[in-house]
């Protein structure tokens, strides 16, 4: 299984939206909604914002949404936050009880 | 609140076998609804998953590292390991242990993360 392609940067100004894009193959991304997304700030652990595609854990602020198409998926951040400024992580689900992650977007708050 | 902590060695020598242990504090990790893993991340790069177990010891390996890896679960203790034989420079990582999420949901993600170790393969 190969690592999900994900754009190395994005960037937007506060208050704007930002989105990153994660591909797969059709037997990860794209044959399952088990897509999940990481935020990882400098030293630390990565934090789980987007699970099931779409779905945020209890006290992800709803500006973290998530959706797929066919072999993309894709995390925007809206109304963006100096705090948002980290390392964005994919991870899908790949059968037989796999995993796959992709190799990351760094998002900087200009 | 659930924890996650990991333990061992930061310096393997090449060749030599890693090993590494995740003490779970706040939930027993004999609980049927989820599984336990390994993620690692080489310095300044993703995250790679290696493995996940069940508390009964059923296991799943990342293809690219099964022939290296064994992981088991000490209920006694509420800890898993992760055990990586031939270790190369390439092995160097951060490695984290982590929560799969609730099986009864499906719970194809990782909810719960300990802080990481480094593990150095040098001589």
């Amino acid at each position: 299984q190969s690592a999900l392609t994900q754009s190395p940067s994005a960037s937007g100004s506060p208050g704007q939206s930002v989105t990153i894009s994660c591909t797969g193959t059709s037997s990860d991304v794209g044959g399952y909604n088990y897509v999940s997304w990481y935020q990882q700030h400098p030293g630390k652990a990565p934090k789980l914002m987007i699970y099931e595609v779409s779905e945020r854990p209890s006290g992800v602020p709803d500006r973290f949404s998530g959706s797929k198409s066919g072999n993309t998926a894709s995390l925007t951040v809206s109304g963006l936050q100096a705090e948002d400024e980290a390392d964005y992580y994919c991870s899908s689900y790949a059968g037989s009880n796999n995993f796959v992650f992709g190799i990351g977007t760094k998002v900087t708050v200009l | 609140q659930l924890q996650l902590q990991e333990s061992g060695p930061g310096l393997v020598k090449p060749s030599e076998t890693l090993s590494l242990t995740c003490t779970v504090s706040g939930d027993s990790i004999s609980s049927s609804h989820y599984y336990w893993g390994w993620i690692r991340q080489p310095p300044g790069k993703g995250l790679e998953w290696i493995a996940t177990i069940y508390y009964s010891g059923s296991t799943y390996y990342n293809p690219s590292l099964k022939s290296r890896v064994t992981t088991s679960v000490d209920t006694s203790n509420n800890q898993f390991s992760l055990k990586l034989t031939s270790v190369t420079a390439a092995d160097t990582a951060i490695y984290y242990c982590a929560r799969r999420g609730n099986i009864t949901m499906a719970g194809y993600y990782f909810d719960y993360w300990g802080q990481g170790t480094l593990v150095t393969v040098s001589s």
